[in-house]
């Protein structure tokens, strides 16, 4: 059956440091899509970066980095120099091919990340 | 382009009651889903719409409800509310038929008493 975990559930850093959010997965597709999405206090989630199970490439967007890595079935995100306005529950999914699954994206629990001054 | 919007935002409703959601999409987005925020359970699927069909449906009971309009705005239904239901709703859209990174809106907090 499908499941994200996101062990984490809170995070707490000092400005500048960098985390880390772990993402694990279990699915038994062989095609499957992982997102990263950002909610912060307002309620919205905010779409940070879509995966393919056939793309194994690191991808770096600014001070955002993810590690994508299917022989441990993790999804990490990076954020370097993290800044306040960075403090957000951050929630990994996965959506699978088989099913019909398309836009049906199962989430982690999240990891609330505080960002102090 | 205007964002995913949500109608209303916040709603408070009375035990035994029915709601109706609303949602627009992005334009020229044809996939709708729609999400449960529960703090005990988190984010869970309700259901799916492309082009006016149900393509996937979440494990809820048959009291949720939902469809979607030929200009892909969406709604939907709750009967016979319960405590539990009380959720922040989140509607998404999306491009296409295919695995698409969704946008969502701004949700809608309902609160059942």
């Amino acid at each position: 059956a499908q499941k994200v975990t996101q062990a984490q559930t809170e995070i707490s850093v000092v400005e500048k440091e960098d985390v880390t959010l772990d993402c694990v997965y279990e699915t038994r597709d062989t095609t499957y899509y992982l997102f990263w999405y950002k909610q912060p206090p307002s309620g919205e989630l905010v779409f940070l970066i879509r995966r393919n199970s056939f793309d194994e490439q690191n991808e770096i967007s600014g001070r955002y980095s993810w590690n994508f890595q299917k022989s441990t079935s993790s999804f990490n995100f990076t954020i370097t120099a993290s800044q306040v306005v960075d403090s957000a529950v951050y929630f990994c999914a996965l959506s699978e091919a088989g099913s019909g699954g398309y836009n049906k994206l199962i989430f982690g629990a999240g990891t609330r990340l505080a960002v102090h001054p | 382009k205007a964002g995913v919007t949500q109608t209303p935002r916040y709603l408070i409703k009375t035990r035994g009651q029915q709601v109706t959601l609303s949602c627009s999409p992005i334009s020229g987005h044809r996939s709708v889903s729609w999400y449960q925020q529960t703090p005990g359970q988190g984010l869970q699927f309700l259901f799916e719409y492309f082009s006016e069909t149900q393509r996937n449906k979440g494990n809820f009971p048959g009291r949720f409800s939902g469809r979607q309009f030929s200009n892909s705005r969406s709604e939907m239904n709750v009967s016979t509310l319960e405590l539990g239901d009380s959720a922040l709703y989140l509607c998404a859209s999306s491009f296409g038929q295919g695995f698409r990174e969704q946008y969502f809106g701004p949700g809608t907090r309902l609160t059942v008493t």
